[in-house]
């Protein structure tokens, strides 16, 4: 089992570009999250998906929308890009609610200049 | 919203020593779980403990035991036997019974041969 994986590892974006990045998760885990880290901050939860077909804001939504494709899959989009938004992006993904361990992926180091 | 504090940056123990790492949090709930998660130079988070706030008997695991003092808002984390695997950064996280997840802005241990 891969559990849980992200494309891509790195990316250097333009500010007003705009990427998805893409998470798929093999553990047949019901729910899905997107979380950013900041030096400093620890990790900030963007937006989340309880089950296939919902999802549901965080703690710092705005600037991201979400896909939850199918149960295996959870994209995290940015439609124009801003500095303010460099940041590592990890996607989770539990068996039921966050009271469940969430299992991380590697994460997404993105740069936007 | 809930907010967790970790007031340790940094800190450093002994190989084989004992180290403890605090957390307090902030909320208005009676039912809600605690968790500490590692995070290692490789940026994969894993779980380490985790604990139901309705439950008196603070959760172990080997050698990482918590002390959970739900009056104080108190999770602390003990490490015993420190090996230089432990080393790396923890965070301290809450969550509510639904799917909101905060997490605390880390503690970076360092074990000392």
């Amino acid at each position: 089992n891969a559990g849980v994986t992200q494309t891509p590892k790195f990316q250097v974006l333009k500010t007003g570009q705009s990427m998805t990045l893409q998470c798929a998760q093999d553990m047949n885990h019901n729910s899905m999250y997107w979380y950013r880290q900041d030096p400093g901050m620890g990790l900030r939860l963007i937006y989340y998906s309880a089950s296939e077909g919902t999802t549901d804001k965080g703690e710092v939504p705005n600037g991201y929308n979400v896909s939850r494709l199918n149960k295996r899959e959870f994209s995290l989009r940015l439609e124009s890009a801003a500095p303010s938004q460099t940041s590592v992006y990890f996607c989770a993904s539990s068996r039921g609610p966050a009271t469940y361990e969430q299992y991380f992926g590697p994460g997404t180091r993105l740069t936007v200049t | 919203a809930q907010t967790v504090t970790q007031s340790q940056p940094e800190m450093s123990v002994q190989e084989a020593e004992t180290v403890t790492l605090s957390c307090t949090y902030d909320t208005s709930e009676s039912d809600y779980y605690l968790f500490w998660y590692k995070q290692p130079p490789s940026r994969q988070m894993i779980l380490v403990i985790r604990q139901e706030a309705y439950k008196q008997q603070n959760a172990t695991e080997n050698r990482f035991s918590v002390n959970f003092q739900k009056a104080a808002k108190s999770f602390s984390l003990k490490i015993s036997d420190s090996q230089l695997g432990d080393a790396a950064m923890y965070f301290c996280a809450y969550s509510n019974t639904g799917n909101q997840f905060y997490f605390g802005t880390g503690t970076s241990l360092t074990v000392i041969p």
